[in-house]
């Protein structure tokens, strides 16, 4: 299958700062890419959905100015995590899909561990 | 809007036993139904999925699952389990015009020698 990379893998913080992640297609053109978060033994929640050239689509609840993101190309969307505080830290997650289809294959990142002090 | 539960938070198993984990989701017409795998801090693989045609599912790494409509159900199976299927296994769904899946709060498959 196709391969996502996220870059860190971990990052630690003090609060009041910023931390970018980074997520990419490596061998194909992601036209989606997708955001998420996950809280130990708890589920994916998405966050928001991104296509190429556009301004993401954030969920319900889910503060656009704090998280921002960014999907410049075809094989790279980025994640900001503005002024982070503590309960900032969790586990983000990124897909991406390609081709024109809904129903194409979501694939997914190893995940970035952030941990805000 | 669409959702999925999967009852069991940890199941134990030995190696070498048959495995079942449970998924039961709520849509009205035929969703599309997936299993992931998730291995300690890594991202999301894909199992299987199914969108039509036969209920029974072949996926990959030996693993199938049953799409019941009648049950709600599309339950994960495994004949013989081994000892790198430990993992945490999450259920999603996807359909009414989403084309985002919503996924179950995932069961941890415990392998014991």
């Amino acid at each position: 299958g196709a391969v996502v990379s996220q870059h860190p893998s971990r990052v630690i913080c003090k609060s009041g700062t910023s931390v970018k992640i980074e997520c990419r297609s490596l061998d194909f053109q992601a036209t989606t890419m997708f955001w998420y978060r996950q809280f130990p033994k708890q589920s994916l929640m998405l966050m928001a959905t991104s296509n190429e050239g556009s301004k993401a689509t954030y969920e319900q609840g889910v503060e656009k100015d704090k998280f921002l993101i960014n999907h410049a190309s075809l094989t790279l969307s980025t994640l900001t995590v503005t002024s982070a505080h503590p309960e900032d830290s969790s586990f983000y997650i990124c897909s991406a899909r390609g081709g024109t289809s809904e129903y194409n294959e979501q694939f997914f990142g190893p995940g970035t561990r952030l941990t805000v002090l | 809007a669409q959702s999925v539960t999967q009852p069991d938070i940890h199941i134990t198993v030995s190696e070498g036993a048959s495995l079942e984990l449970r998924c039961n989701y709520s849509y009205g017409a035929t969703p599309y139904l997936f299993w992931y795998v998730q291995s300690p801090g890594q991202g999301l693989q894909l199992l299987l999925k199914y969108f039509s045609g036969d209920t029974l599912v072949q996926g990959i790494k030996g693993f199938e699952a049953e799409f019941k409509r009648s049950q709600s159900s599309f339950n994960l199976r495994k004949p013989s389990v081994h000892w790198s299927d430990a993992a945490e296994y999450f259920c999603a769904v996807m359909g009414g015009g989403s084309y985002i899946p919503t996924f179950g709060r995932g069961t941890s498959l415990i392998v014991h020698p």
